[in-house]
Order: structure tokens, then C-alpha cells, then sequence
């Protein structure tokens, strides 16, 4: 699977979008990008993920570079709520298992 | 609608004792994961299973033995407990549905057990 890297900590303001980043630059054609989030002492939460086009749910956006290299998930109006590790998660779904390999994430701080 | 649930929320033992954590799911998923959480690491994969009396390593099994007798649970044994294993421990299933030629990888995480050895 391919590795990710994403900043270790950001902030954003209350009602604003967060946007947070994650480099794949080895992701392979099939390998899908999926991104979780975990809310402090809670467990991971699915949030999104996608192929090569860009995809939006009732929670976030996740826009991909028509390269694939990197990717950026868009909280559209984030809140006190949405603070949490999000984890940017690229792998092959080969039909035999479903294994996710966690990074560290992006620590999102939400403000007033 | 219970969902996915774990047992105990908190254990404390001693190195050397055998120690099981439950995890039970209510959606009859055919997957079913165990990861462990330290400081400073992001989650890691100890087993996994695909189906019942199916099971498989992920990144670190060593010292931990799983079965899956049914489909809905998925216990995780400590055989002889080390410090080492200190850690949170989260419980995932999913359903493992295909779409468009992959699998639909969401997995449903439980609460976790934290686990102190002594």
C-alpha cells in the first residue's frame, strides 16, 4: 500500500472550511484514497474516499489531483465538533481483505 | 441497535496473566479486525478475520491469539500479558460489499479497551 504524508497538527476557525492535505506521490492506479477521523478516546469513524474523481457525502469533500499524488479533505463548515485525527489512508482493495494501515494524521484543531 | 460493542472498557492485570477482550457485532459483518493504539503510533492492525473460522496476522500478532467460532464476535486473548501491551484496543467489523470492481472498505470501529498490564 501506498505511504501518506500529512502535516501533524492544524487549526482552523469555527464555520470555516478546513482543508486538510495528504501527499500520496507512490499511489498506484487501483489503490483508492480513504480518509477516517477519531474524535478523542472514541474509535475511527469513516469519513469518505474515492478513486480519481472527486466525491462529496454529508460530511466532507474529497477533492484528488488529477495525478492522484495528493488529495485534500474539505470539511465545508467545521465545528467544535469536527476536532479530531483525521487519517489519509491509500490502499488496494484486492477483494481478499480489507486491512487499512494507519499513519499518525493531522491533529485538526477547531477554534472559536 | 447495539451495533458494535467491546468488553471490558477498562482491565487492569498483571504480566503473566491471560487476558481476553470481546468484541460483539450486531450487523452479521463478515469482516472483523482488532487493531491496538499507542502514543506516538497511528492504529495498527494485531488480526483480522474474513469470515467465521477464518483469521489472519495483520502487522503485529505476536503475543495475542483470536478465534471465530461465530460470526458476531471476535475475541482477542492475551495468553501471558507483558507491559508491552499496554495500549488501547479497538474492535472493527465490516461488510465487506463490492462496489464498482472494490471493496466498500468502511470499517465500524467500537469504543476500545483500555488495557493496563502491570
Amino acid at each position: 500500500d501506498a505511504k501518506t504524508t500529512q502535516p501533524t497538527s492544524m487549526d482552523c476557525a469555527e464555520g470555516r472550511a478546513a482543508n486538510l492535505p495528504c501527499n500520496h506521490s507512490t499511489i498506484s492506479g487501483n489503490e483508492y484514497v480513504y480518509w477516517y477521523r477519531q474524535i478523542h478516546s472514541q474509535g475511527p469513524q469513516y469519513i469518505i474516499h474515492g478513486l480519481k474523481n472527486n466525491e462529496t457525502n454529508e460530511m466532507a469533500s474529497l477533492i484528488i489531483t488529477e495525478d492522484r499524488k495528493s488529495s485534500t479533505l474539505i470539511l465545508p463548515h467545521a465545528t467544535l465538533r469536527d476536532t479530531a485525527v483525521y487519517y489519509c489512508i491509500v490502499r488496494l482493495d484486492t477483494g481478499t481483505a480489507s486491512k487499512l494501515t494507519f499513519g499518525t494524521g493531522t491533529r485538526l484543531q477547531v477554534t472559536l | 441497535d447495539a451495533g458494535i460493542t467491546q468488553s471490558p472498557r477498562y482491565k487492569i492485570t498483571e504480566t503473566g496473566r491471560q487476558v481476553t477482550l470481546m468484541c460483539h457485532q450486531t450487523w452479521s459483518h463478515s469482516y472483523m479486525f482488532w487493531y491496538r493504539q499507542d502514543l506516538g503510533h497511528g492504529l495498527r492492525l494485531i488480526y483480522y478475520s474474513a469470515a467465521a473460522d477464518i483469521t489472519d496476522k495483520g502487522e503485529v500478532p505476536d503475543g495475542y491469539v483470536v478465534s471465530r467460532s461465530k460470526t458476531e464476535n471476535f475475541p482477542l486473548t492475551l495468553e501471558s500479558a507483558t507491559r508491552s501491551q499496554t495500549s488501547v484496543y479497538f474492535c472493527a467489523s465490516s461488510d465487506g460489499r463490492v462496489l464498482a470492481g472494490g471493496l466498500w472498505n468502511e470499517q465500524f470501529f467500537g469504543p476500545g479497551t483500555r488495557l493496563t498490564v502491570l
